[in-house]
Protein backbone atom coordinates (compact mmCIF):
# COMPACT_ATOMS: atom_id res chain seq x y z
CA UNK A 1 0.00 0.00 0.00
CA UNK A 2 1.48 3.45 -0.52
CA UNK A 3 2.01 5.60 1.91
CA UNK A 4 -0.02 8.77 3.36
CA UNK A 5 1.47 11.61 5.29
CA UNK A 6 -0.73 13.81 7.89
CA UNK A 7 -0.68 16.76 9.67
CA UNK A 8 -0.26 15.90 13.35
CA UNK A 9 -3.00 17.32 14.64
CA UNK A 10 -5.49 20.50 13.81
CA UNK A 11 -8.43 22.37 15.65
CA UNK A 12 -11.51 23.75 14.62
CA UNK A 13 -13.79 26.11 16.08
CA UNK A 14 -17.05 24.44 16.39
CA UNK A 15 -19.62 24.95 13.22
CA UNK A 16 -16.79 25.53 11.24
CA UNK A 17 -16.04 22.94 8.37
CA UNK A 18 -12.67 21.19 9.22
CA UNK A 19 -10.56 20.62 6.43
CA UNK A 20 -8.36 17.23 6.83
CA UNK A 21 -5.32 17.09 4.17
CA UNK A 22 -3.69 13.93 3.03
CA UNK A 23 -0.94 13.46 0.93
CA UNK A 24 -0.33 10.49 -0.96
CA UNK A 25 1.95 10.84 -3.79
CA UNK A 26 2.46 7.19 -4.56
CA UNK A 27 -0.56 6.03 -4.73
CA UNK A 28 -0.98 3.68 -7.83
CA UNK A 29 -3.53 4.19 -10.25
CA UNK A 30 -5.92 0.85 -8.64
CA UNK A 31 -5.99 2.17 -5.27
CA UNK A 32 -8.54 4.18 -3.25
CA UNK A 33 -8.81 6.93 -0.74
CA UNK A 34 -10.35 5.65 2.49
CA UNK A 35 -11.01 8.15 5.40
CA UNK A 36 -11.23 6.67 8.97
CA UNK A 37 -11.71 7.91 12.34
CA UNK A 38 -10.94 6.56 15.68
CA UNK A 39 -12.72 8.61 18.80
CA UNK A 40 -10.53 7.65 21.99
CA UNK A 41 -10.80 3.70 23.06
CA UNK A 42 -13.42 2.83 20.23
CA UNK A 43 -12.52 1.07 17.32
CA UNK A 44 -12.18 2.97 14.00
CA UNK A 45 -15.32 4.19 12.24
CA UNK A 46 -15.51 4.44 8.05
CA UNK A 47 -15.71 7.84 6.71
CA UNK A 48 -15.94 8.12 3.17
CA UNK A 49 -13.58 6.55 -0.03
CA UNK A 50 -13.37 7.39 -3.27
CA UNK A 51 -11.16 6.84 -6.48
CA UNK A 52 -10.79 9.83 -8.18
CA UNK A 53 -13.95 11.34 -8.65
CA UNK A 54 -14.93 13.76 -5.88
CA UNK A 55 -17.42 11.99 -2.78
CA UNK A 56 -20.06 13.02 -0.82
CA UNK A 57 -22.33 11.17 1.76
CA UNK A 58 -23.78 12.27 4.74
CA UNK A 59 -20.62 12.46 7.32
CA UNK A 60 -18.41 14.12 4.76
CA UNK A 61 -16.90 15.10 1.52
CA UNK A 62 -13.73 14.38 -0.28
CA UNK A 63 -12.20 16.19 -2.63
CA UNK A 64 -9.54 14.28 -4.36
CA UNK A 65 -6.77 16.55 -6.98
CA UNK A 66 -6.76 15.79 -10.79
CA UNK A 67 -2.92 13.72 -10.09
CA UNK A 68 -4.94 11.76 -7.01
CA UNK A 69 -1.54 12.72 -5.31
CA UNK A 70 -3.25 14.48 -2.37
CA UNK A 71 -6.97 14.92 -1.15
CA UNK A 72 -9.09 16.83 1.41
CA UNK A 73 -11.72 15.52 4.08
CA UNK A 74 -14.10 18.31 4.51
CA UNK A 75 -16.44 17.84 7.58
CA UNK A 76 -19.17 20.82 6.77
CA UNK A 77 -20.06 21.77 10.14
CA UNK A 78 -18.14 19.96 12.78
CA UNK A 79 -19.12 19.76 16.54
CA UNK A 80 -17.58 18.56 19.37
CA UNK A 81 -18.02 15.08 18.60
CA UNK A 82 -16.35 15.06 15.79
CA UNK A 83 -13.23 15.29 17.81
CA UNK A 84 -11.08 12.22 17.27
CA UNK A 85 -8.01 10.59 15.43
CA UNK A 86 -8.68 10.68 11.53
CA UNK A 87 -6.94 8.25 8.98
CA UNK A 88 -6.35 8.59 5.43
CA UNK A 89 -5.47 5.20 3.76
CA UNK A 90 -4.86 4.21 0.58
CA UNK A 91 -5.74 1.01 -0.49
CA UNK A 92 -6.98 -1.41 -3.52
CA UNK A 93 -10.96 -1.22 -3.95
CA UNK A 94 -12.93 -3.81 -2.61
CA UNK A 95 -12.16 -3.32 0.98
CA UNK A 96 -10.59 -7.05 0.88
CA UNK A 97 -7.23 -5.74 2.31
CA UNK A 98 -6.22 -5.32 5.54
CA UNK A 99 -5.46 -1.65 5.98
CA UNK A 100 -2.42 -0.03 6.60
CA UNK A 101 -2.78 2.59 9.80
CA UNK A 102 -0.26 5.77 9.90
CA UNK A 103 -0.35 8.26 12.78
CA UNK A 104 -3.41 10.39 11.45
CA UNK A 105 -4.45 13.63 12.18
CA UNK A 106 -6.01 14.68 15.46
CA UNK A 107 -9.02 16.76 15.17
CA UNK A 108 -9.79 18.86 18.06
CA UNK A 109 -13.18 21.18 17.48
CA UNK A 110 -12.99 24.07 20.04
CA UNK A 111 -16.44 25.42 21.67
CA UNK B 1 -26.39 -1.59 8.36
CA UNK B 2 -22.79 -3.25 7.93
CA UNK B 3 -22.55 -3.51 12.35
CA UNK B 4 -19.61 -5.20 13.52
CA UNK B 5 -20.03 -6.40 17.64
CA UNK B 6 -17.45 -7.93 19.85
CA UNK B 7 -17.00 -9.84 22.97
CA UNK B 8 -16.12 -8.65 25.16
CA UNK B 9 -15.57 -5.71 25.45
CA UNK B 10 -12.77 -5.92 28.34
CA UNK B 11 -11.07 -8.77 30.00
CA UNK B 12 -8.56 -9.04 32.63
CA UNK B 13 -6.50 -12.51 33.32
CA UNK B 14 -3.66 -14.08 34.48
CA UNK B 15 -0.16 -14.79 32.75
CA UNK B 16 -0.49 -17.92 30.74
CA UNK B 17 -4.06 -18.24 30.28
CA UNK B 18 -6.16 -18.09 27.42
CA UNK B 19 -8.65 -15.70 25.92
CA UNK B 20 -11.24 -15.92 23.59
CA UNK B 21 -12.50 -12.52 21.58
CA UNK B 22 -15.10 -13.32 19.09
CA UNK B 23 -15.71 -10.48 16.60
CA UNK B 24 -19.14 -10.93 14.82
CA UNK B 25 -21.26 -9.10 11.45
CA UNK B 26 -24.54 -8.45 13.10
CA UNK B 27 -26.33 -7.50 9.76
CA UNK B 28 -24.45 -9.18 6.51
CA UNK B 29 -22.14 -11.94 6.10
CA UNK B 30 -18.85 -11.19 6.20
CA UNK B 31 -16.39 -13.38 3.74
CA UNK B 32 -13.07 -11.58 5.31
CA UNK B 33 -12.39 -10.50 8.81
CA UNK B 34 -9.49 -8.74 9.97
CA UNK B 35 -7.49 -8.44 13.49
CA UNK B 36 -5.63 -5.36 14.29
CA UNK B 37 -3.75 -4.74 17.65
CA UNK B 38 -3.38 -1.41 18.95
CA UNK B 39 -1.33 -0.66 21.88
CA UNK B 40 -1.13 2.55 23.88
CA UNK B 41 -0.43 5.84 21.87
CA UNK B 42 -0.09 3.92 18.49
CA UNK B 43 -2.00 3.57 15.74
CA UNK B 44 -3.80 0.47 14.54
CA UNK B 45 -1.72 -3.07 13.27
CA UNK B 46 -3.17 -5.66 11.15
CA UNK B 47 -2.42 -9.43 12.89
CA UNK B 48 -3.79 -11.05 10.59
CA UNK B 49 -6.63 -11.67 7.79
CA UNK B 50 -9.21 -14.43 7.44
CA UNK B 51 -11.69 -15.82 4.75
CA UNK B 52 -14.32 -18.02 5.46
CA UNK B 53 -13.75 -21.62 5.54
CA UNK B 54 -9.77 -20.90 5.35
CA UNK B 55 -6.89 -20.34 7.72
CA UNK B 56 -6.11 -17.53 8.49
CA UNK B 57 -3.19 -15.21 7.15
CA UNK B 58 -0.73 -13.71 9.48
CA UNK B 59 1.39 -10.89 8.87
CA UNK B 60 4.94 -10.72 9.48
CA UNK B 61 6.04 -10.95 13.23
CA UNK B 62 2.64 -11.81 14.47
CA UNK B 63 2.86 -15.38 15.95
CA UNK B 64 0.56 -17.84 14.63
CA UNK B 65 0.63 -20.18 17.17
CA UNK B 66 0.10 -17.58 19.84
CA UNK B 67 -2.86 -16.14 18.09
CA UNK B 68 -5.50 -18.39 16.66
CA UNK B 69 -7.91 -17.58 14.78
CA UNK B 70 -11.02 -19.51 13.82
CA UNK B 71 -13.06 -17.98 11.10
CA UNK B 72 -15.62 -20.91 10.93
CA UNK B 73 -18.96 -19.03 9.91
CA UNK B 74 -19.93 -15.74 7.70
CA UNK B 75 -20.48 -13.83 10.75
CA UNK B 76 -17.83 -14.96 13.37
CA UNK B 77 -14.78 -14.75 13.70
CA UNK B 78 -12.63 -15.57 17.06
CA UNK B 79 -9.04 -14.73 18.41
CA UNK B 80 -7.69 -16.67 20.94
CA UNK B 81 -4.60 -15.52 22.75
CA UNK B 82 -2.66 -18.31 24.05
CA UNK B 83 -0.63 -18.42 27.20
CA UNK B 84 -1.18 -14.38 27.67
CA UNK B 85 1.67 -12.52 29.18
CA UNK B 86 1.75 -9.00 30.38
CA UNK B 87 3.26 -7.69 26.59
CA UNK B 88 -0.07 -9.20 25.40
CA UNK B 89 -1.80 -6.46 26.45
CA UNK B 90 -3.44 -4.15 24.12
CA UNK B 91 -6.44 -3.21 22.56
CA UNK B 92 -7.73 -5.58 19.87
CA UNK B 93 -9.86 -4.45 17.23
CA UNK B 94 -11.73 -6.95 14.61
CA UNK B 95 -12.86 -5.78 11.17
CA UNK B 96 -15.31 -7.23 8.82
CA UNK B 97 -16.25 -7.39 5.17
CA UNK B 98 -18.76 -8.85 3.19
CA UNK B 99 -19.63 -9.27 -0.39
CA UNK B 100 -22.55 -6.46 -0.62
CA UNK B 101 -19.86 -3.87 0.82
CA UNK B 102 -16.64 -2.17 -0.49
CA UNK B 103 -14.55 -1.27 2.78
CA UNK B 104 -14.32 -2.28 6.15
CA UNK B 105 -16.45 -2.10 8.86
CA UNK B 106 -14.33 -2.26 12.29
CA UNK B 107 -15.96 -3.39 15.51
CA UNK B 108 -15.78 -1.56 19.03
CA UNK B 109 -12.52 -3.12 19.93
CA UNK B 110 -11.75 -6.12 22.96
CA UNK B 111 -9.09 -4.10 25.57
CA UNK B 112 -7.03 -6.94 27.32
CA UNK B 113 -4.91 -6.70 30.12
CA UNK B 114 -3.01 -9.45 31.34
CA UNK B 115 -1.47 -9.61 34.96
Amino acid sequence: DAKTTQPTSMDCAEGRAANLPCNHSTISGNEYVYWYRQIHSQGPQYIIHGLKNNETNEMASLIITEDRKSSTLILPHATLRDTAVYYCIVSRGGGADGLTFGKGTHLIIQP
Amino acid sequence: GAVVSQHPSWVICKSGTSVKIECRSLDFQATTMFWYRQFPKQSLMLMATSNEGSKATYEQGVEKDKFLINHASLTLSTLTVTSAHPEDSSFYICSAKGRAQDTQYFGPGTRLTVL
